[in-house]
Protein backbone atom coordinates (compact mmCIF):
# COMPACT_ATOMS: atom_id res chain seq x y z
CA UNK A 1 0.00 0.00 0.00
CA UNK A 2 1.50 3.11 -1.15
CA UNK A 3 1.67 5.53 2.30
CA UNK A 4 3.80 7.78 4.39
CA UNK A 5 4.91 6.16 8.06
CA UNK A 6 5.13 8.75 10.44
CA UNK A 7 6.84 7.42 14.25
CA UNK A 8 6.23 7.67 16.70
CA UNK A 9 2.90 8.99 16.80
CA UNK A 10 2.56 9.67 20.33
CA UNK A 11 5.48 11.11 22.46
CA UNK A 12 5.48 12.77 25.79
CA UNK A 13 9.05 14.16 26.56
CA UNK A 14 10.94 16.90 28.36
CA UNK A 15 12.18 19.94 27.44
CA UNK A 16 15.56 19.61 26.46
CA UNK A 17 15.84 16.10 25.64
CA UNK A 18 16.64 15.61 22.11
CA UNK A 19 14.19 13.49 19.60
CA UNK A 20 13.90 12.61 16.14
CA UNK A 21 10.43 11.66 14.60
CA UNK A 22 11.09 10.07 11.48
CA UNK A 23 8.75 9.81 8.66
CA UNK A 24 9.60 7.48 5.59
CA UNK A 25 7.44 6.98 2.27
CA UNK A 26 7.23 4.22 -0.11
CA UNK A 27 6.07 6.01 -3.87
CA UNK A 28 9.75 6.91 -4.67
CA UNK A 29 8.44 10.68 -4.11
CA UNK A 30 10.80 13.06 -4.80
CA UNK A 31 9.18 15.58 -2.58
CA UNK A 32 9.08 15.46 1.15
CA UNK A 33 7.65 18.18 3.81
CA UNK A 34 7.08 18.60 7.85
CA UNK A 35 4.18 19.98 8.87
CA UNK A 36 3.04 21.29 12.34
CA UNK A 37 -0.46 22.00 13.18
CA UNK A 38 -1.80 23.86 15.73
CA UNK A 39 -5.30 25.46 16.36
CA UNK A 40 -6.45 28.45 14.78
CA UNK A 41 -2.97 28.36 13.12
CA UNK A 42 -4.01 25.66 10.64
CA UNK A 43 -0.65 23.38 9.18
CA UNK A 44 2.48 25.46 8.75
CA UNK A 45 5.28 24.22 6.84
CA UNK A 46 8.40 23.58 8.82
CA UNK A 47 11.28 22.40 6.16
CA UNK A 48 11.19 20.93 2.79
CA UNK A 49 13.12 18.48 0.76
CA UNK A 50 12.96 18.36 -2.63
CA UNK A 51 15.19 15.52 -3.57
CA UNK A 52 18.35 13.65 -1.98
CA UNK A 53 20.50 15.86 -0.07
CA UNK A 54 18.38 19.25 -0.98
CA UNK A 55 16.19 20.78 1.60
CA UNK A 56 14.85 23.92 2.51
CA UNK A 57 13.55 26.00 5.30
CA UNK A 58 9.62 26.43 5.76
CA UNK A 59 7.42 29.26 7.28
CA UNK A 60 8.54 28.08 10.86
CA UNK A 61 12.08 26.14 10.79
CA UNK A 62 13.29 27.63 14.02
CA UNK A 63 14.01 24.79 16.73
CA UNK A 64 14.05 21.68 14.04
CA UNK A 65 16.25 20.16 11.49
CA UNK A 66 16.02 17.71 8.87
CA UNK A 67 18.11 15.33 6.83
CA UNK A 68 17.52 13.53 3.45
CA UNK A 69 20.13 11.40 2.91
CA UNK A 70 17.87 8.58 1.10
CA UNK A 71 14.97 9.36 -0.73
CA UNK A 72 12.51 7.80 0.89
CA UNK A 73 13.51 9.06 4.50
CA UNK A 74 12.70 12.78 6.36
CA UNK A 75 13.03 12.66 9.48
CA UNK A 76 12.62 15.63 11.51
CA UNK A 77 15.24 16.35 14.60
CA UNK A 78 14.50 18.56 17.66
CA UNK A 79 17.71 19.34 19.14
CA UNK A 80 16.53 20.87 22.44
CA UNK A 81 12.39 20.74 22.58
CA UNK A 82 11.19 23.38 24.00
CA UNK A 83 6.85 23.87 25.24
CA UNK A 84 6.16 25.94 22.37
CA UNK A 85 6.97 22.57 20.10
CA UNK A 86 4.30 20.99 21.81
CA UNK A 87 2.33 20.25 18.42
CA UNK A 88 0.74 17.68 15.83
CA UNK A 89 3.28 17.66 13.28
CA UNK A 90 2.36 16.26 9.60
CA UNK A 91 5.27 14.60 7.13
CA UNK A 92 3.84 14.49 3.33
CA UNK A 93 5.30 13.75 0.23
CA UNK A 94 4.71 14.06 -3.30
CA UNK A 95 6.34 13.45 -6.75
CA UNK A 96 7.57 15.85 -8.77
CA UNK A 97 6.95 16.50 -12.61
CA UNK A 98 3.77 17.63 -14.69
CA UNK A 99 0.28 16.41 -13.22
CA UNK A 100 1.66 15.78 -9.89
CA UNK A 101 -0.20 18.24 -7.42
CA UNK A 102 -1.57 16.31 -4.53
CA UNK A 103 0.23 15.67 -1.21
CA UNK A 104 0.54 12.63 0.59
CA UNK A 105 -0.05 12.82 4.59
CA UNK A 106 1.24 10.50 7.18
CA UNK A 107 -1.22 10.03 10.11
CA UNK A 108 0.35 12.53 11.85
CA UNK A 109 2.77 12.43 15.29
CA UNK A 110 1.26 14.06 18.36
CA UNK A 111 4.42 15.45 20.71
CA UNK A 112 3.60 16.84 24.36
CA UNK A 113 7.06 18.62 25.38
CA UNK A 114 6.83 19.12 29.33
CA UNK B 1 2.07 36.88 -0.70
CA UNK B 2 0.13 33.66 -0.81
CA UNK B 3 -2.66 33.61 1.45
CA UNK B 4 -5.91 31.37 2.13
CA UNK B 5 -8.94 32.00 4.43
CA UNK B 6 -11.07 29.66 6.44
CA UNK B 7 -13.37 32.28 8.21
CA UNK B 8 -15.30 29.70 9.74
CA UNK B 9 -14.06 27.98 12.92
CA UNK B 10 -16.99 25.44 12.90
CA UNK B 11 -20.36 24.78 10.40
CA UNK B 12 -22.69 22.87 12.57
CA UNK B 13 -25.78 21.30 9.92
CA UNK B 14 -28.17 18.53 10.22
CA UNK B 15 -27.66 15.53 8.19
CA UNK B 16 -29.91 15.75 5.44
CA UNK B 17 -29.31 19.04 4.80
CA UNK B 18 -27.10 20.76 2.01
CA UNK B 19 -23.45 22.06 3.67
CA UNK B 20 -20.76 24.89 2.79
CA UNK B 21 -17.56 25.27 4.29
CA UNK B 22 -15.81 28.27 3.05
CA UNK B 23 -12.88 29.13 1.59
CA UNK B 24 -11.32 32.35 -0.14
CA UNK B 25 -7.43 32.81 -1.05
CA UNK B 26 -5.18 35.36 -2.35
CA UNK B 27 -2.29 34.48 -4.75
CA UNK B 28 -0.64 35.29 -8.19
CA UNK B 29 -1.72 33.78 -11.06
CA UNK B 30 -4.10 30.94 -11.75
CA UNK B 31 -3.77 29.23 -8.42
CA UNK B 32 -3.93 25.25 -7.74
CA UNK B 33 -7.24 24.56 -5.12
CA UNK B 34 -7.25 21.40 -2.90
CA UNK B 35 -9.47 20.17 0.11
CA UNK B 36 -8.35 18.26 2.47
CA UNK B 37 -10.14 16.44 5.16
CA UNK B 38 -8.90 15.33 8.23
CA UNK B 39 -10.72 12.83 11.08
CA UNK B 40 -9.26 12.02 14.18
CA UNK B 41 -6.28 10.53 14.99
CA UNK B 42 -5.73 10.89 11.18
CA UNK B 43 -3.69 12.05 8.84
CA UNK B 44 -5.66 14.63 5.97
CA UNK B 45 -7.03 13.04 3.04
CA UNK B 46 -7.83 14.59 -0.73
CA UNK B 47 -10.82 15.25 -1.34
CA UNK B 48 -11.15 16.86 -4.40
CA UNK B 49 -8.89 19.70 -6.60
CA UNK B 50 -9.22 22.42 -9.09
CA UNK B 51 -6.23 23.09 -11.58
CA UNK B 52 -8.43 24.21 -14.70
CA UNK B 53 -11.18 23.85 -16.72
CA UNK B 54 -14.85 23.43 -15.29
CA UNK B 55 -15.51 25.58 -12.27
CA UNK B 56 -17.14 22.89 -10.90
CA UNK B 57 -15.37 19.79 -9.67
CA UNK B 58 -16.13 16.74 -7.91
CA UNK B 59 -14.38 14.66 -5.22
CA UNK B 60 -14.90 12.20 -3.43
CA UNK B 61 -17.26 11.16 -0.59
CA UNK B 62 -20.00 13.21 -2.67
CA UNK B 63 -18.36 16.22 -1.51
CA UNK B 64 -17.84 19.09 -4.57
CA UNK B 65 -16.37 22.85 -4.67
CA UNK B 66 -16.88 25.65 -7.29
CA UNK B 67 -13.76 27.65 -8.28
CA UNK B 68 -14.86 31.57 -8.53
CA UNK B 69 -12.08 33.81 -9.95
CA UNK B 70 -13.77 36.92 -9.58
CA UNK B 71 -14.77 36.10 -5.86
CA UNK B 72 -11.37 34.13 -5.20
CA UNK B 73 -13.84 31.24 -3.57
CA UNK B 74 -13.71 27.61 -3.70
CA UNK B 75 -16.21 26.61 -1.55
CA UNK B 76 -16.53 23.13 -0.59
CA UNK B 77 -20.69 22.03 -0.81
CA UNK B 78 -22.40 18.18 -0.23
CA UNK B 79 -25.95 18.34 -1.33
CA UNK B 80 -26.91 16.31 1.73
CA UNK B 81 -24.41 15.94 4.61
CA UNK B 82 -24.10 12.90 6.71
CA UNK B 83 -23.12 12.50 10.58
CA UNK B 84 -20.25 10.93 9.17
CA UNK B 85 -18.65 13.83 7.52
CA UNK B 86 -18.02 15.42 10.78
CA UNK B 87 -14.38 16.04 10.55
CA UNK B 88 -11.69 19.20 10.26
CA UNK B 89 -11.25 20.65 6.99
CA UNK B 90 -9.06 22.48 5.31
CA UNK B 91 -8.76 24.44 2.00
CA UNK B 92 -5.00 24.63 0.55
CA UNK B 93 -3.71 26.94 -2.15
CA UNK B 94 -0.55 26.56 -4.39
CA UNK B 95 0.71 28.96 -6.75
CA UNK B 96 1.69 26.99 -10.34
CA UNK B 97 4.79 28.87 -10.67
CA UNK B 98 7.09 25.59 -10.16
CA UNK B 99 7.42 26.00 -6.58
CA UNK B 100 5.75 23.32 -4.71
CA UNK B 101 4.33 25.92 -2.02
CA UNK B 102 1.10 24.78 -0.55
CA UNK B 103 -0.46 27.25 1.85
CA UNK B 104 -3.36 25.81 4.20
CA UNK B 105 -6.14 27.49 5.83
CA UNK B 106 -6.86 27.50 9.38
CA UNK B 107 -9.15 24.15 9.20
CA UNK B 108 -13.51 24.39 9.47
CA UNK B 109 -14.54 21.85 11.96
CA UNK B 110 -17.65 20.50 10.51
CA UNK B 111 -20.23 19.21 12.75
CA UNK B 112 -23.21 17.09 11.28
CA UNK B 113 -26.43 16.72 13.75
CA UNK B 114 -28.81 13.61 13.52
Amino acid sequence: EAQVTQNPRYLITVTGKKLTVTCSQNMNHEYMSWYRQDPGLGLRQIYYSMNVEVTDKGDVPEGYKVSRKEKRNFPLILESPSPNQTSLYFCASLPIGPGANVLTFGAGSRLTVL
Amino acid sequence: AQSVAQPEDQVNVAEGNPLTVKCTYSVSGNPYLFWYVQYPNRGLQFLLKYITGDNLVKGSYGFEAEFNKSQTSFHLKKPSALVSDSALYFCAVRAPSGTYKYIFGTGTRLKVLA
